[in-house]
């Protein structure tokens, strides 16, 4: 399955801020995804980043806030736009577990934790 | 829209037993996949098991293994041999066909007693 690395692993931001959390992944995957897993809560999709167009985003996440690039096919980021106390999250970047193919399964990144003061 | 139900926050078992984590699910899809992740303090996700919806054998994984219920929309884990790194949130998920966007449970944290 494909490796993932994730930057940061964890970071303290200050409100109002941003961050931009990256994903590497050694093969080249069709999809990738950022999920949001919130203190003590599940896994929630953002988005998906599309590679060469713009990302498809969930109920709830907008582009302003959360913009998500995809230059190629083993890379994306996530930027967590002027930041509050509410975005203190585990960022996690998963990608489809078959190269080339969708539907059977995701592999995550080790995620990021996000840490607004 | 598609959801998970895991009624159990938090399970503990001794050493050696066997344990089952339950998951319940609501969709209109006949095909879709569903999995079963762990998520140590390390935070890493992994994948314990996956079945897919158009199989009836029940998933195994060496000690993990799956009670695939599907006109019930059950999916419930089980855990034999329990060992202490076995403690982690377990998260079950489910995922329609061709669509690689994972709905996730709220999870149940296990707990592997000595």
């Amino acid at each position: 399955s494909a490796v993932i690395s994730q930057k940061p692993s964890r970071d303290i931001c200050q409100r109002g801020t941003s961050l931009t959390i990256q994903c590497q992944v050694d093969s080249q995957v069709t999809m990738m995804f950022w999920y949001r897993q919130q203190p003590g809560q599940s896994l929630t999709l953002i988005a998906t980043a599309n590679q060469g167009s713009e990302a498809t985003y969930e109920s709830g996440f907008v582009i302003d806030k959360f913009p998500i690039s995809r230059p190629n096919l083993t890379f994306s980021t996530l930027t967590v736009s002027n930041m509050s106390p509410e975005d203190s999250s585990i960022y996690l970047c998963s990608v489809d577990s078959i190269p080339g193919q969708g539907g059977y399964g995701v592999n995550f990144g080790q995620g990021t934790r996000l840490t607004v003061v | 829209a598609q959801t998970v139900t895991q009624s159990q926050p938090e399970m503990s078992v001794q050493e050696a037993e066997t344990v089952t984590l339950s998951c319940t699910y609501d969709t209109s899809e006949n095909n879709y996949y569903l999995f079963w992740y762990k998520q140590p303090p390390s935070r890493q996700m992994i994948l314990v098991i996956r079945q897919e919806a158009y199989k009836q054998q029940n998933a195994t994984e060496n000690r993990f293994s799956v009670n695939f219920q599907k006109a019930a929309k059950s999916f419930s884990l089980k855990i034999s041999d329990s060992q202490l790194g076995d403690t982690a949130m377990y998260f079950c998920a489910f995922m329609k066909l061709n669509n690689n966007d994972m709905r996730f449970g709220a999870g149940t944290r296990l707990t592997v007693k000595p």
